[in-house]
């Protein structure tokens, strides 16, 4: 079945310093989302994104979807306390579906003031 | 105020009983679904459900049950039969296969133990 996998798992760095999360699914998505989970809260969603090489921005987040469709990032620039969580990408296993979403681990990021 | 809601939030059981969370949405989404999450993990799907009276497994069932009598709620019983049941259950919906994003809109979750 779908694998999608995110690297690293964990991340640390100091306030003001960029973070990046990578995303690899083992088949071709139709979309990837990309979702926020706060300690102790419920995911919530960030983007999709849907065109081959799509790049999406959103204050200082930017998300990249890959040529072939089967990879994305994440790239938070100057991180702040605000974006300390746990960020997964996802996909859908197949096109027009409603089957429910393949999740990756999840990057947690902790920020040090 | 639309959204959806689970509860309990949290949720105490001793082992060998039967348990059920709730889930309710008023966003008139046609498909629901329950993910489990365990510490440091990502989720796993347990049951869908994309429209009312019909639902199918997920990654995870073994151990679970669900119905879907009416379209506004999808419960989860973690039975007996469930080795691992401490998790944190997220329930969640989306537009189902009239919308045209598989964007999923997550319940707080509740946090299962068992004692």
């Amino acid at each position: 079945g779908q694998q999608v996998m995110q690297i690293p798992q964990y991340q640390h760095v100091q306030e003001g310093e960029d973070f990046t999360t990578y995303c690899n699914s083992s088949t071709t998505l139709s979309n990837i989302q990309w979702y926020k989970q706060r300690p102790g809260g419920h995911p919530v969603f960030l983007i999709q994104l849907v065109k081959s090489g799509e790049v999406k921005k959103q204050k200082r987040l930017t998300f990249q979807f890959g040529e072939a469709k089967k990879n994305s990032s994440l790239h938070i620039t100057a991180t702040q306390t605000t974006d300390v969580g746990t960020y997964f990408c996802a996909g859908p296993p197949r096109v027009g579906g409603a089957d429910g979403l393949t999740f990756g681990k999840g990057t947690h990021l902790i920020i040090q003031p | 105020d639309g959204g959806i809601t689970q509860s309990p939030k949290y949720l105490f059981r001793k082992e060998g009983q039967n348990v059920t969370l709730s889930c309710e949405q008023n966003l008139n989404h046609d498909a629901m679904y329950w993910y489990r999450q365990d510490p440091g993990q990502g989720l796993r799907l347990i049951y869908y459900s994309q429209i009312v009276n019909d639902f199918q497994k997920g990654d995870i069932a073994e151990g679970y049950s669900v119905s879907r009598e009416k379209k506004e709620s999808f419960p989860l019983t973690v039975t007996s039969a469930q080795k691992n049941p401490t998790a944190f259950y997220l329930c969640a919906s989306n537009e189902g296969t009239s919308g045209s994003t598989d964007t999923q809109y997550f319940g707080p979750g509740t946090r299962l133990t068992v004692l």
